[in-house]
């Protein structure tokens, strides 16, 4: 069990440009979950992966964002033109039953 | 919807003090709760949480929790606070869609 890791850890991006996070869950964790969290908030739920099947999201998921969990392993977060209000740390998650999620670092960004 | 408020945005207390974080929450049926830590620059780590059963469940770090239905409250609680607890809490309720309150801010004094 290495824990849940997310790459990169820091992106720091022009407004209008596209970025892409990745997270690895942990192995055997056929649930994958995206949240955001902005500075002084807790985190807000974005969406969820059940093996490959994207089950639900939320709708701050503007048609900017967009994930995938291909063969149901590693899942990558999309977020295209980019704009100063998508600043913010990014988590991803996993488990294996639908609670006592284990976070990953997340990944903090920043649109310039 | 599932909701959760979290009352206190910065708490304050003396190391070796107790301490009890409030939480309220909203929810349609038997609610799955949660209480996570999170330490600047860190994810969110687990303490502890309720499904059923008990009332009253017992985490790491020395940290309880107790639901009351009555009061649709999830209060987190320790004994005697060490300064490595100051940290950002967070509760949440849900599954699959979790939904995590505001958080509050703990700080220990010496």
């Amino acid at each position: 069990d290495t824990g849940v890791s997310q790459d990169p850890r820091h992106k720091i991006t022009k407004r209008g440009q596209n970025v892409t996070f990745r997270c690895d869950p942990i192995s055997e964790h056929n649930r994958l979950y995206w949240y955001r969290q902005t500075l002084g908030q807790g985190p807000e739920f974005l969406t969820y992966f059940q093996n490959e099947a994207q089950l639900e999201k939320s709708r701050l998921l503007s048609d900017r964002f967009s994930a995938e969990r291909p063969k149901g392993s590693f899942s990558t977060l999309e977020i295209q033109r980019t704009e100063q209000g998508d600043s913010a740390m990014y988590l991803c998650a996993s488990s294996l039953e639908a609670w006592g999620y284990t976070f990953g670092s997340g990944t903090r960004l920043t649109v310039v | 919807a599932q909701s959760v408020t979290q009352p206190d945005i910065h708490i304050t207390v003396s190391e070796g003090a107790s301490l009890e974080l409030r939480c309220n929450y909203s929810y349609g049926a038997t609610p799955y709760l949660f209480w996570y830590v999170q330490s600047p620059g860190q994810g969110l780590q687990l303490l502890l949480k309720y499904f059923s059963g008990d009332t009253l469940v017992q985490g790491i770090k020395g940290f309880e929790a107790e639901f009351k239905r009555s009061q649709s409250s999830f209060n987190l609680r320790k004994p005697s606070v060490h300064w490595s607890d100051a940290a950002e809490y967070f509760c949440a309720v849900g599954a699959d869609d979790m939904r995590f309150g505001a958080g509050t801010r703990l700080t220990v004094k010496p």
